[in-house]
C-alpha cells in the first residue's frame, strides 16, 4: 500500500506570495491532518478533515487554509507569506476507527523557505 | 492546555548503551503515541500505549505508559546507529487534537 505522499518537496517564496502544498492519504484513510514544524516550537497542529469538512482546527491564523476533495486528498494554502511560515509543512493520514487513538501516518514533508 | 515535556533534549551515546527518553504530563491522556523521525521524513509512528501500566516491546525499545496515564517512557537497550533520530511523544487533547513532545534528538555513535 502506497504511504502519504505530498507536493512539492521543496518550496521558496518570498514575503506577501501564497503557496498551495498538496497531499495524498494512504488509500482508505478519510482523516487528513497538517502539521508545522519548525525548530523553534517543533510539531504543532494546524487543522484536520474528515469528509471534505473541517472538523479541528489549531491555534494558527487564518492566513492559513485548507480543503479536502471527495477522494480524500488534501491540499493547504498558505496567503500573504511571512518570514516565520517557513517550516517542514507534514501532512498525515489516519484510519479514524477510534478517535481516541488517532494514529497519524505521515507523509515526508514539505519544506517551505520564505525569503 | 495540556503540555507534554519530553527529556532529555538531547542525547548522545555510544554504541551498546542504553538509554531513557521520558514524556511527562501533568494532564490525564487517554492515550499516548511514540514516533521516531530521521532526517529529511516524517515521523513514523512506533507504539501506541492505552492502558495505564501497560509495556510494551518493540524488539529492543520498551514503551511504558504511567499508571495515571500522565506520563510515559522509552527505554532503548544496547542502542545501535540505526535508532538515531528525534523521538517524539504525543497524545490526544480532549477536543482529540494531537499534541506532541518538543522530542528527544538521539545520536548514537559507532
Amino acid at each position: 500500500k502506497a504511504g502519504v505522499t505530498q507536493t512539492p518537496r521543496y518550496l521558496i517564496k518570498t514575503r506577501g506570495q501564497q503557496v498551495t502544498l498538496s497531499c495524498s492519504p494512504i488509500s482508505g484513510h478519510r482523516s487528513v491532518s497538517w502539521y508545522q514544524q519548525t525548530p523553534g516550537q517543533g510539531l504543532q497542529f494546524l487543522f484536520e478533515y474528515f469528509s471534505e469538512t473541517q472538523r479541528n482546527k489549531g491555534n494558527f491564523p487564518g492566513r492559513f487554509s485548507g480543503r479536502q476533495f471527495s477522494n480524500s486528498r488534501s491540499e493547504m494554502n498558505v496567503s500573504t507569506l511571512e518570514l516565520g511560515d517557513s517550516a517542514l509543512y507534514l501532512c498525515a493520514s489516519s484510519l479514524v476507527r477510534d478517535r481516541v487513538y488517532n494514529e497519524q501516518f505521515f507523509g515526508p514533508g514539505t519544506r517551505l523557505t520564505v525569503l | 492546555t495540556q503540555l507534554l515535556e519530553q527529556s532529555p533534549q538531547f542525547l548522545s551515546i555510544q554504541e551498546g548503551e542504553n538509554l531513557t527518553v521520558y514524556c511527562n504530563s501533568s494532564s490525564v491522556f487517554s492515550s499516548l503515541q511514540w514516533y521516531r523521525q530521521e532526517p529529511g521524513e516524517g515521523p513514523v509512528l512506533l507504539v501506541t500505549v492505552v492502558t495505564g501500566g501497560e509495556v510494551k516491546k518493540l524488539k529492543r525499545l520498551t514503551f511504558q505508559f504511567g499508571d495515571a496515564r500522565k506520563d510515559s517512557s522509552l527505554h532503548i537497550t544496547a542502542a545501535q546507529p540505526g535508532d538515531t533520530g528525534l523521538y517524539l511523544c504525543a497524545g490526544p487533547d480532549s477536543s482529540y487534537k494531537l499534541i506532541f513532545g518538543s522530542g528527544t534528538r538521539l545520536l548514537v555513535r559507532p
